[in-house]
């Protein structure tokens, strides 16, 4: 296993389409984050698994964003309704259970037209 | 104000400089610290993790904490234009989540 991988790592969508983003872990890491990251900023935290229980969700993630991590493995993140402030680079990290430190994966870059 | 302070640069160096990059933070709550480097268009890369205050060497990176200023701070010596990033640090403390939180970057340019 070679690291978190993301896909897609671009998506071009129209306003108002609904997208939906994949983010497979380093194996055996029961924890999986989504950050978010705009141009010239650091990456937001979105929301954190911990296995498959979504424990922690920020405030950015508004009702147009939901995720899930099913069977503990892979994640997705879905936006409904697509706006043009979701434009962003949307990362995903992972981490062992007893460890602080996240492994962060290439990122899904996404432009909202 | 944020958590998290980081000047955004950019810093441009000569090949061989000494770098000096820093962060100061206001929750006296943060116990983890770590630097990453993110190249263009890609994800962070983990450069550097510290537990609580003191400095932490590897190679030519040396990464200080210093909880009582609330400062910390990453030293590149002998930089190669390779070292040509964005340089992000972040902070977590030890809750359910331990989820990061970042400073906005810092660009560094070496120069051949």
């Amino acid at each position: 296993d070679t690291g978190v991988s993301q896909d897609p790592r671009h998506k071009i969508t129209k306003r108002g389409q609904n997208v939906t983003f994949r983010c497979d872990p380093i194996s055996e890491h029961n924890r999986l984050y989504w950050y978010r990251q705009t141009l010239g900023q650091g990456p937001e935290f979105l929301t954190y698994f911990q296995n498959e229980a979504q424990l922690e969700k920020s405030r950015l993630l508004s009702d147009r964003f939901s995720a899930e991590r099913p069977k503990g493995s892979f994640s997705t993140l879905e936006i409904q309704r697509t706006e043009q402030g979701d434009s962003a680079m949307y990362l995903c990290a992972s981490s062992a259970y007893d460890q602080e430190t996240q492994y962060f994966g290439p990122g899904t870059r996404l432009l909202v037209l | 104000q944020k958590e998290v302070e980081q000047d955004p640069g950019p810093l441009s160096v000569p090949e061989g400089a000494i770098v000096s990059l820093n962060c100061t933070y206001s929750n006296s709550a943060f116990q983890y610290f770590m630097w990453y480097r993110q190249y263009s268009r890609k994800g962070p890369e983990l450069l550097m993790y510290t537990y609580s205050s003191g400095n932490k060497e590897d190679g030519r990176f040396t990464a200080q904490v210093d909880k009582s200023s609330k400062y910390i701070s990453l030293f590149i010596r002998d930089s190669q234009p390779s070292d040509s990033a964005t340089y992000l640090c972040a902070m977590s403390w030890m809750d359910s989540s331990y989820k990061l939180i970042f400073g906005s970057g810092t660009r560094l340019l070496v120069r051949p």
